[in-house]
């Protein structure tokens, strides 16, 4: 009963070098998404996929693409890595409206 | 465009304290609301939910009502416990019955419980 497994769960990366976050998940849900929770914000929704095939820009997309790569997996790519991009990132997945999360990984850029 | 805003804090309490989390949201249309608790080091847990205007969720001990007149869902506990310390997380969900299931967040209240 995995859930939503994202990898890696801690990452440091230098200014300017680029990654990917992977996000898979078991329970056949439709609907995925990446947040990134920053101290004071909550959590800020940077993409999402209502479906298969389907992306979309959340609140805070600049910087990041993502791919839905089939119906489990939806990765979130950092390009040209920023300070500003040191954050916690969490995926979810949801049916009727209720989230399952992922247990999220804490990216730092120095 | 939709908003949660819930009440900062942190909050400390006393074991068997009663508990009161406000949160209050901005919507068109019919939103589902839920309450999401982080524990330390850990992804967030749906606590709760309510999905029309009086319905009452509950899990927990923890209880939270819909009240669209005062757009309204605030979270209570009659006596919390040291293990009810976390993170507290209002969210909304606009329209999920026509497939819009994004999350809005509220900034989360962090919750100490002092024994």
């Amino acid at each position: 009963n995995a859930g939503v497994t994202q990898t890696p769960k801690f990452q440091v990366l230098k200014t300017g070098q680029s990654m990917t976050l992977q996000c898979a998940q078991d329970m056949n849900h439709n609907s995925m998404y990446w947040y990134r929770q920053d101290p004071g914000m909550g959590l800020r929704l940077i993409y999402y996929s209502a479906s298969e095939g389907t992306t979309d820009k959340g609140e805070v997309p600049n910087g990041y693409n993502v791919s839905r790569l089939n119906k489990r997996e939806f990765s979130l790519r950092l390009e040209s890595a920023a300070p500003s991009q040191t954050s916690v990132y969490f995926c979810a997945s949801t049916r009727a409206g209720v989230c399952t999360f992922g247990s999220g990984t804490r990216l730092t850029v120095v | 465009g939709d908003s949660v805003t819930q009440m900062e804090g942190p909050v400390t309490l006393s074991e068997e304290a009663f508990l009161t989390i406000n949160c209050t949201y901005t919507a068109t249309g019919y939103p589902s609301l839920f309450w999401y608790v982080q524990y330390p080091g850990e992804g967030l847990q749906l606590l709760l939910k309510a999905t029309k205007a009086d319905d009452k969720g509950s899990n927990k001990g923890f209880e939270a009502t819909y009240r669209k007149e005062t757009t309204s869902f605030h979270l209570e506990k009659g006596s919390v416990q040291v293990s009810d310390s976390a993170v507290y997380f209002c969210a909304l969900s606009a329209n999920p019955n026509f497939g819009n299931e994004k999350l809005t967040f509220g900034t989360g209240t962090r919750l100490t419980i002092i024994p």
